[in-house]
């Protein structure tokens, strides 16, 4: 079945303890990307990967890194969450257009 | 700065009648616009997708126009149905240079479409 996995679905931490969160997809799309959902502002796009290697800041790219080795994975990485950063998280692929998204991953940062 | 607005936070219309989204959008030239529905607590799943070019597309009871002039997308669902409430998105996009997938993409607030019965 072509899908997108994240983990973990839900999280709570603490302020300053690194996390990342987990995405891979099943179809070898190219693009990949991750979004933030906040109630009132709406998906806003943090990073996004046109393939291996290469990879740019969307709109909101600030406390987060990404890294893309493989086609299939696309990590998102807090290194000192702060409780503005807690929100609903998406990730996506496609290629070239078609967003598949995955099933969120519910973070608070305490 | 880029900007899109979904006109109606939320719409609520009765069964049978069309319902009609409003994506516009300012200080952007998008190749490529897309409809996405959301239900609560899921990632969207896309709908449609209509090039600057193409000035209409269809699919089912769904129909999408793209006027680059007025920037400005409707999103029209015929024959609505209670199934098909929940929050519709709106999403622009360019190509990327030397990629054949797309650069940054911007998405509406959404607009939360209630159909009665």
């Amino acid at each position: 079945e072509a899908q997108v996995t994240q983990n973990p679905r839900y999280l709570i931490t603490v302020t300053g303890k690194k996390l990342t969160v987990t995405c891979s997809q099943n179809m070898n799309h190219e693009y990949m990307s991750w979004y933030r959902q906040d109630p009132g502002l709406g998906l806003r796009q943090i990073y996004y990967s046109m393939n291996v290697e290469v990879t740019d800041k969307g709109d909101v790219p600030e406390g987060y890194k990404v890294s893309r080795k493989e086609k299939r994975n696309f990590p998102l990485i807090l290194e000192s969450p702060s409780p503005n950063q807690t929100s609903l998280y998406f990730c996506a692929s496609s290629f070239p257009y078609e967003q598949y998204f995955g099933p969120g991953t519910r973070l608070t940062v305490t | 700065s880029q900007k899109i607005e979904q006109n109606s936070e939320a719409l609520n219309i009765q069964e049978g009648k069309t319902a009609t989204l409003t994506c516009n959008y300012t200080n952007y030239s998008p190749a490529y616009l897309q409809w996405y529905r959301q239900d609560p607590g899921r990632g969207p799943v896309f709908l449609l997708l209509i090039r600057e070019n193409e000035k209409e597309k269809r699919k089912e009871r769904l129909k999408v126009t793209f006027d680059t002039t007025l920037k400005q997308s409707l999103f029209h669902i015929t024959a609505s149905q209670p199934a098909d409430s929940a929050t519709y998105l709106c999403a622009l996009s360019t190509p990327h240079r030397g990629y054949s997938s797309a650069s940054k993409i911007i998405f509406g607030s959404g607009t939360r479409l209630s159909i009665r019965p």
